[in-house]
């Protein structure tokens, strides 16, 4: 497999739940992120790695927590979330200087 | 801060005709780079094209040119003989100058809808 995977690609979840979306890519890039795309709204970054470490936090609320245990593998772990909070949640990879390659997305919808 | 401006949230072209998607932005970056992006329906952002700011040719990928106009900070893209399939969503995107780490951030326009007629 190549490219940047995502799953679930869809996700109904309650207000009370606590479930995580993952993301993987087998580009050998150094960087991921993490974009919320709500609808009628510019794609809004939330978190940035590089080299596994955590250089940006987009004023994300707490129920958002990231994960990044390998250069791989990016997790956001969701918690108590609201109905704003739906939406297009999409993770990509990349080199510095470069295109972003971004994964098929997950579309979350909370009840 | 960083600033990118897409004028046209639809436009209806005919199959095979060219078409010209505006985008303008702001930066007090020296060094930054464009880029655009195409989202179809099933949610997947497909990078088409670059541009640094420092190139002085406009770029070329098949179909897609990149109309840089650095004084007007205007990174145009032209989609020539379009085709059925190049109905989606276009964002047109920045990053500015690298972070102290390294990683990029990308700053996103509002985006096009591209819709082309049979």
């Amino acid at each position: 497999e190549t490219g940047v995977t995502q799953t679930p690609r869809h996700l109904v979840m309650g207000m009370t739940n606590k479930k995580s979306l993952k993301c993987e890519q087998h580009l050998g890039h150094n960087a991921m992120y993490w974009y919320k795309q709500s609808a009628k709204k510019p794609l809004e970054l939330m978190f940035v790695y590089n080299f596994k470490e955590q250089t940006e936090n987009n004023s994300v609320p707490s129920r958002f927590s990231p994960e990044c245990p390998n250069s791989s593998h990016l997790f956001l772990h969701l918690h108590t979330l609201q109905p704003e909070d739906s939406a297009l949640y999409l993770c990509a990879s990349g080199e510095q200087g470069r295109e972003q390659f971004f994964g098929p997305g997950t579309r979350l919808t909370v009840l | 801060a960083q600033k990118i401006t897409q004028t046209q949230p639809g436009m209806f072209v005919q199959e095979k005709e060219a078409v010209t998607l505006d985008c303008t932005y702001d930066t007090s970056d020296q060094s930054y780079g464009l880029f655009w992006y195409k989202q179809p329906s099933s949610g997947e952002m497909i990078f088409l094209i670059y541009q640094g700011s420092y190139d002085e040719q406009n770029a070329t990928e098949g179909r897609y040119s990149l109309n840089f106009q650095k004084a007007r900070k205007s990174a145009n893209l032209v989609i020539s003989a379009s085709q059925l399939g190049d109905s989606a969503m276009y964002f047109c995107a920045m990053r500015g100058r690298l972070g102290v780490q390294g990683a990029q951030k990308l700053v996103f326009g509002q985006g096009t809808r591209l819709t082309i007629n049979p």
